[in-house]
């Protein structure tokens, strides 16, 4: 069966601070991937999606960055952190454009 | 661009029925889908229509009509564990998935 992690489960990083949160997928093939971000009560927004070993969409611009240098490991990465940077990390895989199951997240607090 | 709309909240008591509604307008369609998210935690997916009509499983059912842009999820004989937040997430053109901001859930005793 399936199983997708995600690490670290909570961080709190100081404003200006670099991140590196990391998802990887067992059980499946070149899954497609994605990378949400979820603020308190809101929806999920798509951050970065992935249909291949090295093929990164962004969704919306913004001070992070995304990586897939494996087909099963995706990462998402920044320079330096902003408040707004807060939030609910979450990654999730499909099979093609299938339903998409999730990790189970990353809780951030940029303080 | 992609707009889905749902209510923010909803009350209803133990063994129950609920009706969660959902429109949206999208540029293209390629399939509706519901999740469930508990407090703190990730979602988890419950159904996926891309046709007309209902689809049926266990307590929850989701209807989808197309030519109206709308979407139901229905849950039956409500339990506690049923208390949650329930999105609506749409495949437009480009295939990726708009989320709705969901709909927080109570039931009651």
């Amino acid at each position: 069966s399936q199983t997708i992690h995600q690490w670290p489960a909570t961080l709190v990083q100081p404003v200006g601070s670099p991140l590196s949160l990391e998802c990887t997928v067992e059980g499946t093939s070149n899954p497609n991937l994605y990378w949400y971000r979820q603020a308190a009560g809101r929806g999920l927004q798509l951050l970065f999606y992935s249909v291949g070993i090295g093929q990164i969409s962004s969704e919306v611009p913004q001070n992070l960055s995304a990586s897939r240098p494996q087909d099963r490991q995706f990462i998402l990465s920044s320079k330096k952190l902003l408040l707004s940077d807060s939030g609910f990390y979450l990654c999730a895989w499909s099979v093609k454009w299938d339903e998409q199951y999730f990790g189970p997240g990353t809780r951030l607090t940029v303080t | 661009g992609q707009n889905i709309d749902q209510p923010t909240e909803m009350t209803a008591t133990e063994g129950a029925i609920v009706q969660i509604n959902c429109t949206y307008q999208t540029s293209g369609f390629n399939g509706l889908f519901w999740y469930q998210q508990h407090a703190g935690e990730a979602p988890t997916f419950l159904s996926y229509n891309v046709l007309d009509g209902l689809e049926e499983k266990g307590r929850f059912s989701s209807f989808l009509s197309r030519s109206k842009g709308y979407s139901y999820l229905l849950l039956k004989e409500l339990q506690m564990k049923d208390s949650a937040s329930y999105l609506c997430a749409v495949s437009g053109s480009a295939r990726q998935l708009t989320f709705g901001s969901g709909t927080q859930l109570t039931v009651l005793p």
